[in-house]
């Protein structure tokens, strides 16, 4: 059974830091791994998708990479800003096209 | 465009009665997902569709749980005799068709509360 655990689960950083948030996964049989933004009451907003067969996705201050062989990823954020506040979450997709998501990582970024 | 739409925002229901939950997805969106999301249980899947078929249903919690899809469109989350551990927020997500972007988007979710 797929695993998805992220470290830490929340931060706290001074606006114009970078930060790195961390992802892993137990069963390298991915197809692909997505990096979630879920601001409160909200739903999801897909933020970066990387195939199993990539090794990085930039868009804008954030770059996610994925090692799939170790099962891992991270979501760097450069220069954080206060609107970057919100919980990250990591899913990978499996068989079945089902998403299994991580617990989340809560940002706060301090103006 | 419009994205994915859910209906109603916020239901409230006594234990022991039944509940519909209305998805309405990104339109050319071939494929729709329903997630659960319980506070301590973080996102799960409940169920996958392509088209009308749901190749996928081995989320569902128990056979009180059940969905829908007609027209290749609007799809229905159905939970009959509700219960208190079923308070949650449902979300639904859509994507298009294969050979296309692989990423799901997701609607603003259902929450519901089972007093």
């Amino acid at each position: 059974k797929q695993e998805v655990t992220q470290i830490p689960a929340a931060l706290s950083v001074p606006e114009g830091e970078n930060l790195v948030l961390n992802c892993s996964f137990t069963d390298s049989a991915i197809y692909n791994l997505q990096w979630f933004r879920q601001d409160p009451g909200k739903g999801l907003t897909s933020l970066l998708l990387i195939q199993s067969s990539q090794r990085e996705q930039t868009s804008g201050r954030l770059n996610a990479s994925l090692d799939k062989s170790s099962g891992r990823s991270t979501l760097y954020i450069a220069a954080s800003q206060p609107g970057d506040s919100a919980t990250y979450l990591c899913a990978v997709e499996t068989s079945g096209s089902r998403l299994t998501f991580g617990e989340g990582t809560q940002l706060t970024v301090n103006p | 465009g419009a994205g994915v739409s859910q209906s109603p925002s916020n239901k409230v229901t006594e234990k022991g009665k039944d509940v519909e939950l209305r998805c309405d997805p990104i339109s050319g969106h071939t494929a729709l997902y329903w997630y659960r999301q319980s506070l301590g249980q973080g996102l799960e899947f409940l169920i996958y569709f392509q088209g009308n078929s749901a190749p996928d249903k081995s989320g569902l919690p128990s056979d009180r749980f059940s969905a829908e899809r007609t027209g290749g469109s609007v799809s229905t989350l159905t939970i009959q005799r509700t219960q208190q551990e079923d308070s949650a927020v449902y979300l639904c997500a859509s994507s298009p068709p294969p050979g296309m972007t692989d990423t799901q988007y997701f609607g603003p979710g259902t929450r519901l509360t089972v007093l």
